[in-house]
């Protein structure tokens, strides 16, 4: 059974940085073809791809956010995070961590961050 | 990076109507193309992959089709518990992008 959960802090003040963890079982990210991606979700709003990174340790990233994102694997803890620098009251959203293979077929539950003074 | 463009953009529709979502993309994505569900709170459900795989416990009331750049999400007989989002989704390329979303309500 494949599950994910987000973890991280619900607040964060602008031009913080935000580090989110990613905690998985059910599947291993050394599987051939398997990525873990991060989506967010500001309310009301659509979904939008942050970032990925494959089993081969590739990472992809969204170009309108990448100067700000960085995301790693921690294979041996089943692990993956993504930290966002320079944070703005507009990247308040819930943030999905999902397991991909084709599609994003298992989802965390979420976490709402609120960017905020 | 690759458009995504959904409708409508909410629909309303009554228990056991058919109803059809569109999602057209600025380029080929040959079938690279999910669709999610996604309830009020909730994380997305993925229902179709690849255009028309139908993921595993989703009714068959829902089927996808399409290639290259125009697809659709069909639920051949809403039932009560699809009222939700849907939204399409392009693995063909990163950036991944996502569809803007469908709101299917009740009518």
């Amino acid at each position: 059974q494949i599950t994910l959960k987000e973890s991280g802090p619900t607040l964060v003040k602008p031009r913080q940085p935000l580090t989110l963890t990613c905690t998985f079982s059910g599947f291993s990210l050394n599987t051939t073809g398997v990525s873990v991606g991060w989506i967010r979700q500001p309310p009301g709003k659509a979904l939008e791809w942050l970032a990925l990174i494959y089993w081969d340790d590739d990472t992809r990233y969204n170009p309108s956010l990448m100067s700000r994102l960085t995301i790693t694997k921690d294979t041996s803890k089943n692990q993956v995070v993504v930290t966002m620098t320079n944070t703005d009251p507009v990247d308040t959203a819930t943030y999905f961590c999902a397991h991909n293979y084709w599609g994003f077929d298992y989802w965390g539950q979420g976490t709402l961050v609120t960017i905020s003074s | 990076d690759i458009q995504m463009t959904q409708s409508p953009s909410s629909l309303s529709a009554s228990v056991g109507d058919r109803v059809t979502i569109t999602c057209r993309t600025s380029q080929t994505i040959r079938n690279y193309l999910n669709w999610y569900q996604q309830k009020s709170g909730k994380a997305p459900q993925l229902l179709i992959s690849a255009g028309y795989i139908l993921q595993s416990g989703v009714p068959s009331r829902f089927s996808g089709s399409g290639s290259g750049t125009d697809f659709t999400l069909t639920i051949s007989s809403l039932q009560p518990e699809d009222f939700a989002t849907y939204y399409c989704q392009q693995s063909f390329s990163t950036p991944i992008t996502f569809g803007q979303g469908t709101r299917l309500e009740i009518k």
